[in-house]
């Protein structure tokens, strides 16, 4: 158990509908990653918040957004759903930058658009 | 940009023998490497990271992995699989011009024979 937890473990909706996927980082840890795995696209990275704040972007469409709240828990907004968003979603919490710095994966969130 | 390139998308090894993971990367900057393993129907777990310190590292469940610069190379090893290793393992670079975000590579799904 990493300590980070992610809700939902899994979700099955419908193309054009919208989703909110919860994560929570272990304690202590300011950063949260966001990423995508998918069996074409493989593990890629969406985005990162360090206490609130946006600090990198990645392939990350336009129809997703993210935000971290002053709790440090983090929410990834998907919307516009499409057949190829079908993936499993995982964040990453963190503490420390640099050498220092190790990213904690959480279980992830299976999503399935149909 | 950076990259990382995991040679073999699929490995069989029997039980008891050398497990060879190979991981090639791509960096402009002294690299952060590390392996991750994902169990089915799990999360990422960390196996070991190199970050320039000793150039061979040594991570849980035996395992280990040699970083060689010349050959901007991190292949990983473990001397005696176990059939418990049987899971996908992935190799990643850290890219710390974006936050330290992590790029993997496509990943090695491991296959132990009785």
């Amino acid at each position: 158990d990493s300590g980070v937890t992610q809700t939902p473990k899994h979700l099955i909706t419908a193309t054009g509908q919208r989703v909110t996927l919860r994560c929570s980082p272990r304690s202590g840890d300011l950063s949260v990653y966001w990423y995508q795995q998918s069996l074409d696209q493989g593990l890629q990275f969406l985005i990162h918040y360090y206490n609130g704040e946006e600090r990198a972007k990645g392939n990350i469409l336009e129809r997703f957004s993210a935000q971290q709240f002053p709790d440090l828990h983090s929410e990834l907004n998907l919307s516009s759903l499409e057949l190829g968003d079908s993936a499993l979603y995982f964040c990453a919490s963190s503490v420390g930058q640099g050498p220092q710095e190790t990213q904690y994966f959480g279980p992830g969130t299976r999503l399935l658009v149909l | 940009a950076q990259s990382v390139t995991q040679l073999g998308s699929h490995v069989s090894v029997s039980e008891g023998a050398l497990v060879l993971l190979r991981c090639n990367y791509s960096s402009s900057v002294p690299p952060y490497l590390f392996w991750y393993v994902q169990y089915p129907n799990q999360g990422l777990q960390l196996l070991l990271k190199y970050t320039s310190a000793a150039t061979l590292v040594k991570g849980i469940n035996g395992f280990e992995a040699e970083f060689k610069k010349s050959e901007t190379s991190f292949h990983l090893t473990k001397p005696s699989a176990h059939m418990s290793d049987a899971a996908e393992y992935f190799c990643a670079v850290s890219d710390q011009a974006a936050g330290n975000k992590l790029t993997f590579g496509g990943g090695t799904r491991v296959l132990v024979k009785p």
